[in-house]
């Protein structure tokens, strides 16, 4: 069975441009988190989505936005990018949004010139 | 807000040999998970081992077992016989148990773990 998958894998984009960084579950997982991990630190967990809705928001701005399709795939929506969002961005799936095993995908790179 | 700790940026070890990583956590809460995360070089987390906070027994995979003092909010990694592929990052991380809120992990700072030859 195939493993969180992330889509695209690198990618560079302009300060103030918009970015959507995609995310499949594992089969039959119905819950998704996004995180973000700055070169150094643990990962910041952004939102977490579940049956289409939005189960739970971290401390990010309002440039951050992030859906839930009928496929349980999501996708997370940056705008107007500046410089510090430059990071590693892991999507990560759970059969249940309580799910106590949760797995990674191998993340996106953003970064942000 | 719960805040995990790891105090160790960085730790050495022979192959071989056994090694511990610490972590510490704050919450007030009484009902959680917890987890240590592996991150190679390769940048994807790997879930070593997890912890419900009610079993006062310590989870064990293999050569991976945690020390889970739940007073003392403390959940330590040990890893007997290290192997060279277990050179990465590796983090701490807390869950609420909560069933219908979605707080996500909140993880440590983590530890990058050496294995020399």
């Amino acid at each position: 069975d195939a493993g969180v998958t992330q889509s695209p894998t690198h990618l560079i984009k302009t300060r103030g441009q918009h970015v959507t960084l995609r995310c499949s579950p594992i089969s039959g997982h119905k819950s998704v988190s996004w995180y973000q991990q700055v070169l150094g630190q643990g990962p910041q967990f952004i939102f977490q989505y579940y049956e289409k809705e939005e189960r739970g928001r971290g401390n990010f701005p309002d440039r951050f936005s992030a859906r839930q399709f009928p496929n349980y795939s999501s996708e997370l929506n940056v705008n107007a990018l500046l410089l510090g969002d430059s990071a590693l961005y892991l999507c990560a799936s759970s059969l249940q949004i309580s799910g106590n095993t949760i797995y990674f995908g191998e993340g996106s790179w953003l970064t942000v010139v | 807000a719960q805040t995990v700790t790891q105090s160790q940026p960085e730790m050495s070890v022979q192959e071989a040999e056994t090694v511990t990583l610490s972590c510490t956590y704050d919450t007030s809460e009484s009902d959680y998970y917890l987890f240590w995360y592996k991150q190679p070089p390769s940048r994807q987390m790997i879930l070593v081992i997890r912890q419900e906070a009610y079993k006062q027994q310590n989870a064990t995979e293999n050569r991976f077992s945690v020390n889970f003092q739940k007073a003392a909010k403390s959940f330590s990694l040990k890893i007997s016989d290290s192997q060279l592929g277990d050179a990465a990052m590796y983090f701490c991380a807390y869950r609420t148990y909560s069933g219908g809120g979605a707080d996500g992990l909140t993880f440590g700072k983590g530890t990058h773990l050496i294995i020399q030859p």
